[in-house]
């Protein structure tokens, strides 16, 4: 199993409830990517990593979003306080710098 | 503001022919350009990029055209295969940063 790993594949979250969404990255990856995929557009990015720290956060939503790779490897996106605006597919993506980004499958999330 | 531009949100085509799909950006500052296709229910895989550099870039039976001075640039696809159809994204970064910025998609449905 080479590629990206995203879990779960999909999550139903009632409105208030927190989720955390997994990334494992490909092995050896610097860089990891978190993208936000809304019905009918293209990625959104949300946040990147280079190893364990966190290089730009510019594209997460509120305060509400939290992303974190402690140890430069598998990250965790976890959304506080679910809201229905919320539901989405969230991508993960790694790349060894200047090699593109590898995708992974996504978390289907939808907010009731 | 989006950055990049695929004004065309689905597109059909006869089997064997050439499809263009087309993307216009607004940041001068780019200067590395991406196509990724998606089928459903997968993350997007990198096809082709061309760096500004340069104006074309050919693999197989994708191109890449690039016109800098129009801010735009076209992928061709020849000859069209039903395999073809899914969603295809530009995309476009600088060089010096690995965040990525992607437009809507165009959905290529390749008819038998």
């Amino acid at each position: 199993g080479a590629g990206v790993s995203q879990s779960p594949r999909y999550k139903v979250a009632k409105r208030g409830q927190d989720v955390a969404l997994r990334c494992d990255p490909i092995s050896g990856h610097v860089s990891l990517f978190w993208y936000q995929q809304a019905l009918g557009q293209g990625p959104e990015f949300l946040t990147y990593f280079q190893n364990e720290a966190q290089l730009d956060k510019s594209g997460l939503p509120s305060d509400r979003f939290f992303a974190e790779r402690p140890e430069g490897s598998v990250s965790t996106l976890k959304i506080q306080r679910t809201q229905q605006e919320d539901s989405a597919v969230y991508l993960c993506a790694s790349s060894h710098p200047p090699d593109t980004q590898y995708f992974g499958p996504g978390t289907r999330l939808t907010v009731l | 503001d989006q950055q990049v531009k695929q004004n065309s949100p689905s597109l059909s085509v006869q089997e064997g022919r050439i499809s263009i799909l087309n993307c216009d950006y607004t940041n001068s500052m780019f200067d590395y350009f991406l196509w990724y296709k998606k089928y459903p229910a997968e993350g997007p895989t990198f096809l082709i990029s061309i760096s500004s550099i340069k104006d074309k870039n050919e693999d197989g039976r994708f191109t890449v055209f690039l016109n800098k001075s129009a801010k735009h640039l076209s992928l061709h696809i020849v000859p069209s295969q039903p395999g073809d159809s899914a969603v295809y994204f530009c995309a476009a970064k600088e060089t010096s940063y690995d965040k990525v910025i992607f437009g809507p998609g165009t959905s290529l449905s390749v008819i038998p």
